[in-house]
């Protein structure tokens, strides 16, 4: 099946420093990658669309400022913490598609980010 | 917009016996997607089940299966025969085909097999 990969799986920072999570798709061209964001205990949130090329659409309420999304070819998007605070702290998830490969989407294993 | 429901935040089940999770959902869009997946205490995201609109047959994955009901817009996980292993979150999820754009989540439901 689609792997995506997703590193680091989890990181520790200080606060005002920046952090940037990779995202990769391994076996097939990911046209479009979604982040979402999930507190404990809570569901995946949207935070944004990329699509290889052009500029990431943002959910509302997200910082584009602050989330920065690059997905600079078909199998690498990265999501950039900038100046990271506490209440960034959280579980980012990034997940591809691929039309070829139907409806359903390919998620990486997460990232764990804690801000000191 | 698109709204999905699942309104049991905790379900218990015993081992080997079969569990309904509920999920009830809210579009306007004609072509759409129904999923679940499961989340363990990793945190990875395992795809389950996936059922699409116009399928007119419930689907069925092993010990998944998928009671859709679509008047009712009611996209239910029946898990046969649990088992241990099966604890984790469970999420459902929709996604509006036509216009191939993201994937939306409902608040999940804890699942906890005992033995």
């Amino acid at each position: 099946g689609a792997v995506v990969s997703q590193h680091p799986s989890w990181v520790i920072c200080k606060s005002g420093t920046s952090v940037k999570i990779e995202c990769r798709s391994l076996d097939f061209q990911a046209t479009t990658m979604f982040w979402y964001r999930q507190f404990p205990k809570q569901s995946l949130m949207l935070m944004a669309t990329s699509n290889e090329g052009s500029k990431a659409t943002y959910e509302q309420g997200v910082e584009k400022d602050k989330f920065l999304i690059n997905h600079a070819s078909l199998t690498l998007s990265t999501l950039t913490v900038t100046s990271a605070h506490p209440e960034d702290s959280s579980f980012y998830i990034c997940s591809a598609t691929d039309r070829g490969r139907g409806e359903k989407l390919f998620f990486g294993s997460g990232t764990q980010l804690s801000v000191l | 917009a698109q709204k999905i429901t699942q309104t049991q935040p905790g379900m218990f089940v015993q081992e080997k016996e079969a569990v309904t999770l509920d999920c009830t959902y809210d579009t306007s869009d004609q072509s759409y997607g129904l999923f679940w997946y499961k989340q363990p205490s990793s945190g990875e995201m395992i795809f389950l089940i996936y059922q699409g609109s116009y399928d007119e047959q419930n689907a069925t994955e092993g010990r998944y299966s998928l009671n859709f009901q679509k008047a009712r817009k009611s996209a239910n996980l029946v898990i046969s025969a649990s088992q241990l292993g099966d604890s984790a979150m469970y999420f459902c999820a929709m996604r509006d085909l036509y216009n191939n754009n993201d994937m939306r989540f409902g608040a999940g439901t804890r699942l906890t097999v005992k033995p």
